[in-house]
């Protein structure tokens, strides 16, 4: 389907960083995730936002549904090699299949 | 969420030859399922929506001849990618959703046609 606007596209920093991504939509939604993906692995679901405003944590991540419900960041505090791996975004409107992607972040942690 | 598994997970074929990939929604009913193809280093493409019972919908440029989709029963979809060629090489991957969670990804198959 068609694409959010997810930036950076890559980002190299060094463990114990904290990192910032986000995402932005000329259309509305009523839910948006964010995804991470392994090398040659699917994405995995890491956190899912349903209300205009809402933030929220999972362990060093940080979400948050944008106001204006067109946006969505992502941030990750204390970074770790295992964080290594590509964020996407997710927007979803009021239809369960109308799913849209953004291009991806690829994050890189050095050691 | 829903739990789906995607086999195989790596697979090499001649070129000429199909290749099936199956998705399994273990824990839940699924009526719609999802394939998406990825490029390295690039973003997942969605290539068709596979419907329980019915046809598959497929995307703009997607040819439906060459990627056939069967959605038989609640719990199982198949991608079959005919007559593969080189550049039909891949990672795909399969995804269900649910109301709450959105999209539940199979691990993916990495096709690679010689």
């Amino acid at each position: 389907g068609q694409q959010l606007n997810q930036s950076p596209q890559s980002m190299f920093i060094q463990e114990g960083e904290d990192v910032s991504m986000n995402c932005t939509s000329s259309s509305i939604f009523n839910t948006w995730l964010w995804y991470k993906q392994d090398p040659g692995e699917g994405p995995v679901l890491l956190i899912a936002l349903y209300k205009a405003g809402e933030l929220t944590s999972n362990g060093r991540l940080t979400a948050q549904f944008g106001i204006t419900r067109k946006d969505s960041f992502l941030n990750i505090s204390a970074s770790i090699p295992s964080d290594v791996g590509i964020y996407f975004c997710a927007g979803r409107s009021g239809n369960n299949n109308d799913m849209r992607f953004g291009a991806g972040t690829r994050l890189t942690v050095k050691p | 969420g829903a739990v789906v598994s995607q086999h195989p997970s790596r697979v090499i074929c001649k070129s000429g030859t199909s290749v099936k990939i199956e998705c399994r929604s273990l824990d839940f009913q699924a009526t719609t399922m999802f394939w998406y193809r990825q490029f390295p280093k690039q973003s997942l493409m969605l290539m068709a929506t596979s419907n329980e019972g019915s046809k598959a919908t497929y995307e703009q440029g997607v040819e439906k001849d060459k990627f056939l989709i069967n959605h038989a029963s609640l719990t199982l979809s198949t991608l079959t990618v005919t007559s593969a060629h080189p550049e039909d090489s891949s990672f795909y991957i399969c995804s269900v959703t649910e109301a709450y969670y959105g999209y539940t990804f199979g691990s993916g198959t990495r096709l690679t046609v010689v």
